[in-house]
């Protein structure tokens, strides 16, 4: 089974603030997916990465895929209160497509 | 937009009782799933449904848990008898798709309190 471990667990920061979430396996992945997820939701996909090296943004948000493909990144810019959430990264494993996922990263932006 | 609707939004219930958990994915998706959520812990899968069948299941998908597309719109999860530690939140998700990259769309999930 691939784990995904996600740094920080908890992040609590000032609007206006950059921010950086982590997620590492020790095993090479084809592609990860990034979620989000607010209180009395389901999760809410944010982005798939697929390519090593490759790099997408979302608004403020970009994120990075590692060039081994065992690591990524999502980087949050001049962070909202709106941003606060469960961050999530999983990925799509087997031919029906089960996601497995990190912890998640719990962030927590002040106005 | 096309959402997935899941029902009850909370149930409570006495351990040992069976409870249903109802889904209604999104109309034209193929592929089905229940995930479970524990307070403090990660998402976890629990069950993968296509073309009417079970596709995957994971270890807590034990005896207890059963699935069923009874009609071409509600996806359903049954547990038999309850025990307190399948407290959790629910999630029934869809996909149209079977790539890989497709996108999984998340109902808001039944929290399931068992006493």
């Amino acid at each position: 089974t691939q784990l995904l471990e996600q740094s920080p667990q908890f992040l609590s920061i000032q609007e206006g603030e950059n921010l950086t979430v982590y997620c590492n396996s020790s095993s090479v992945f084809s592609s990860l997916q990034w979620y989000r997820q607010e209180p009395g939701e389901g999760p809410v996909l944010l982005v798939t990465v697929v390519t090593g090296g490759e790099v997408k943004k979302l608004k403020r948000l970009t994120f990075q895929f590692g060039d081994a493909r065992k690591d990524s990144s999502l980087h949050i810019t001049a962070a909202q209160p709106g941003d606060t959430g469960l961050y999530l990264c999983a990925l799509s494993v087997g031919s029906y497509g089960k996601l497995t996922f990190g912890q998640g990263t719990i962030l927590t932006v002040h106005p | 937009e096309p959402e997935v609707t899941q029902t009850p939004s909370h149930q409570v219930t006495q351990m040992g009782q069976e409870v249903i958990l109802r889904c209604v994915p999104i109309s034209n998706h193929l592929y089905f799933y229940w995930y479970r959520q524990i307070l403090g812990q990660k998402v976890e899968f629990l069950v993968s449904f296509y073309n009417n069948e079970i596709s995957e299941k994971s270890e807590i998908f034990d005896d207890q848990f059963s699935v069923e597309r009874p009609d071409g719109s509600n996806f359903t999860l049954k547990i038999r008898s309850t025990k307190l530690e399948d407290s959790a939140m629910y999630f029934c998700a869809s996909r149209k798709e079977g790539g890989f990259t497709d996108t999984q769309y998340f109902g808001p999930g039944t929290r399931l309190t068992v006493l």
